[in-house]
């Protein structure tokens, strides 16, 4: 059971360049969602899926797209990179709403030149 | 709009000494959850406490104690006899219960705990 995975570690992207984070877990949870980290900004909610096929805009979408067309795989995508997403983001996911912690992969450091 | 507040940006400590770390939420909701996360310098996000808005009371696992209290608005997180390894960042954080919210966790900033040996 390896939990919630991501896929790469890092990365150096040059402005403009497009990418994609790839995020997947094995738990069968319904519920997935990404994250940004940024130093004294604490975490904040950039895409969530309740299910697979259904996907919402969190705090900060702008610049991301997701899909999300199996329960165990939500990538996010960079469309054109820009210095200002360069963050650390976590993936993470969970069996439902509300009541139920959250899961959270490894993270991915991603760096916007 | 929910919001999380965690006044103390880095908090340093020397081993053994007790430790709170605070976190003040706001909501408009009756029905909402209250977590604690801590990320070591490793970087990952530990779950370590959930809380519902019916439970008040407090809970004690080991050395980590909560106090949670709604007439404040507050969650508070103490370590007692901190330890090195206890050194990590900590987030509180806080989901609504409205199905129009959709689950989304609010963090606050963390606090920065330094403890030295």
């Amino acid at each position: 059971n390896a939990g919630v995975t991501q896929t790469p570690k890092f990365q150096v992207l040059k402005t403009g360049q497009s990418m994609t984070l790839q995020c997947a877990q094995d738990m069968n949870h319904e519920y997935m969602s990404w994250y940004r980290q940024d130093p004294g900004m604490g975490l904040r909610l950039i895409h969530y899926s309740v299910g697979a096929g259904i996907t919402d805009q969190g705090e900060v979408p702008n610049g991301y797209n997701v899909s999300r067309s199996t329960t165990e795989d939500f990538p996010l995508r960079l469309l054109s990179a820009a210095p200002s997403q360069t963050s650390v983001y976590f993936c993470a996911s969970s069996v439902g709403q509300g009541y139920h912690e959250q899961y959270f992969g490894p993270g991915t450091r991603l760096t916007v030149t | 709009a929910q919001k999380v507040t965690q006044a103390q940006t880095e908090i340093s400590v020397v081993e053994k000494e007790d430790v709170t770390l605070d976190c003040v939420y706001e909501t408009r909701d009756t029905t909402y959850y209250l977590f604690w996360y801590k990320q070591p310098p490793s970087g990952e996000l530990v779950f370590l406490i959930r809380r519902n808005s019916f439970d008040e009371q407090n809970e004690i696992s080991g050395r980590y104690s909560w106090n949670f209290q709604k007439s404040t608005s507050s969650f508070n997180f103490t370590i007692t006899a901190s330890q090195v390894v206890d050194s990590a960042v900590y987030f509180c954080a806080l989901s609504e219960a409205e199905e129009s919210s959709g689950d989304k966790l609010t963090f606050g900033t963390g606090t920065r705990l330094a403890v030295r040996p």
